[in-house]
């Protein structure tokens, strides 16, 4: 019950396209849906953030769908960038504590 | 630089011997997190605590790992009796009290030989 699911495990896309990265929970607990980028060797960067009360949340190029009845939410980046390419997370927390993260996508974006 | 900090970045040993990570966290961050990350995974919870009171324990935490944040700043977490299988990315987050956001620091990569 405390699993999050992420997919796809890695994804190409060429400059300005759309990469969208969805997740699945369990736990109905979860109220905090974040967002972090990781390049290698270096720690996880949150990127954006959503709670539970609302269904969509943009930041700069990064947008987090949110759907709560299917507990699924998704992180679609536009016009993205060959420096967006990292590894990207969700995760799930609640109460403030610990976050449960997923098992992470790799995105390549071509020039 | 305000972020979180964490030392030494890198740590080889060999197994059976005890390794000591230190995090300090952004200032006046009441909660601090230790997470433990292996390749092409996402990382994993250990524990956390609020100041100085450790709250919360993974089953993850085995007897070899302890964790301290004495006088609720700085925070250490020892591993004794290392096994290859501690080779990781020991990743340290802080956040402010209540809210969620947790920010990471770069890491201590350990390898045991």
């Amino acid at each position: 019950q405390q699993q999050v699911k992420q997919s796809p495990q890695s994804l190409i896309v060429q400059k300005g396209g759309i990469p969208i990265i969805n997740c699945a929970y369990e736990n109905t607990a979860f109220d905090y849906f974040p967002w972090y980028q990781q390049f290698p060797g270096k720690g996880p960067a949150l990127l954006i953030a959503i709670r539970p009360d609302v269904s969509e949340k943009k930041e700069g190029r990064f947008t987090i769908s949110f759907n709560k009845s299917a507990k699924q939410f998704s992180l679609h980046i536009m016009d993205s960038q060959p420096g967006d390419s990292a590894t990207y997370f969700c995760a799930a927390g609640g109460s403030g504590s610990r976050l449960t993260f997923g098992e992470g996508t790799q995105l390549t974006v071509n020039p | 630089d305000t972020g979180v900090s964490q030392n030494p970045r890198h740590k080889i040993t060999k197994r059976g011997q005890n390794v000591t990570f230190r995090c300090d966290p952004i200032s006046e961050h009441n909660r601090l997190y230790w997470y433990r990350q292996t390749l092409g995974q996402g990382p994993e919870f250990l524990t956390y605590f609020q100041n100085e009171a450790q709250l919360e324990k993974s089953r993850l935490l085995s007897d070899r790992f302890s964790a301290e944040r004495p006088k609720g700043s700085f925070s250490t977490l020892e591993i004794q009796r290392t096994e290859q299988g501690d080779s990781a990315m020991y990743l340290c987050a802080s956040s402010p009290g209540s809210f969620h956001e947790q920010f990471f620091g770069p890491g201590t990569r350990l390898t045991v030989l």
